[in-house]
């Protein structure tokens, strides 16, 4: 089955700085990479995603690129502010004979936003 | 408004006495699925459900039962509570690819 694995578990920047977290998976099959934030408290929310069909997508100040090849994709954070501290995970599709049957998530990154 | 809705929100039991987690959502979507969350580990599922009566374990299903009679409700059940499942669990529903988690239950067994 898929495997995702996700660097860092932890990650602490300076306000206004940029953030990066990686994943990497394992299915070749996978098309569908989601990035899910976590506030303290609530359940995880759908953040951004990417189809393998682009290498690329922006919403604002977050980004998600995709590298098939290697088989990794990447969250990445612009001009981070006190709201963006949370745990992010990244997913992928499971799938089985008849399609895909959810998602299998990472471990999660801790992002700590420092004022 | 779109959501799934659990509950209890907090629970602390003693061990071996039954409970269950509710879990509903209005989307009127067919996979559902319940997971845990413990630190380090990450989001691991414990069981889902393609469907109405259908239902499969996840990757730590051990000391769980679930049931799903119908499409809205998808009840977590343990019954008997041991210390080691004292974790945070969320219930989530599926459209397509993406999951629309509720707000989690906190369970500590004693």
């Amino acid at each position: 089955g898929e495997n995702v694995e996700q660097h860092p578990s932890t990650l602490s920047v300076q306000e206004g700085d940029s953030a990066v977290i990686k994943c990497t998976y394992s299915d070749s099959a996978s098309n569908y990479f989601p990035w899910y934030k976590q506030e303290l408290g609530k359940g995880p929310q759908l953040i951004i995603d990417i189809r393998s069909n682009v290498g690329e997508k922006k919403d604002q100040r977050i980004a998600v690129t995709l590298n098939k090849t290697a088989k990794h994709f990447s969250l990445h954070i612009t001009e981070t502010q006190p709201e963006d501290s949370a745990v992010y995970f990244c997913a992928a599709p499971v799938y089985s004979g008849g399609g895909a049957d959810g998602l299998t998530f990472g471990k999660g990154t801790h992002l700590i936003i420092q004022p | 408004e779109a959501q799934v809705t659990q509950n209890p929100r907090y629970l602390i039991t003693v061990t071996g006495k039954k409970l269950t987690v509710t879990c509903s959502q209005n989307m009127n979507h067919e996979y559902m699925s319940w997971y845990r969350q413990d630190p380090g580990l990450g989001l691991r599922q414990i069981y889902y459900s393609m469907n109405v009566e259908v239902t499969d374990k996840g990757d730590v299903p051990e000391g769980y039962k679930v049931s799903r009679k119908e499409k809205r409700n998808f009840p977590l059940i343990l019954e008997s509570p041991s210390p080691n499942q004292t974790s945070l669990y969320f219930c989530a529903s599926m459209s397509l690819y993406e999951q629309y988690f509720g707000p989690g239950t906190r369970l500590t067994v004693t």
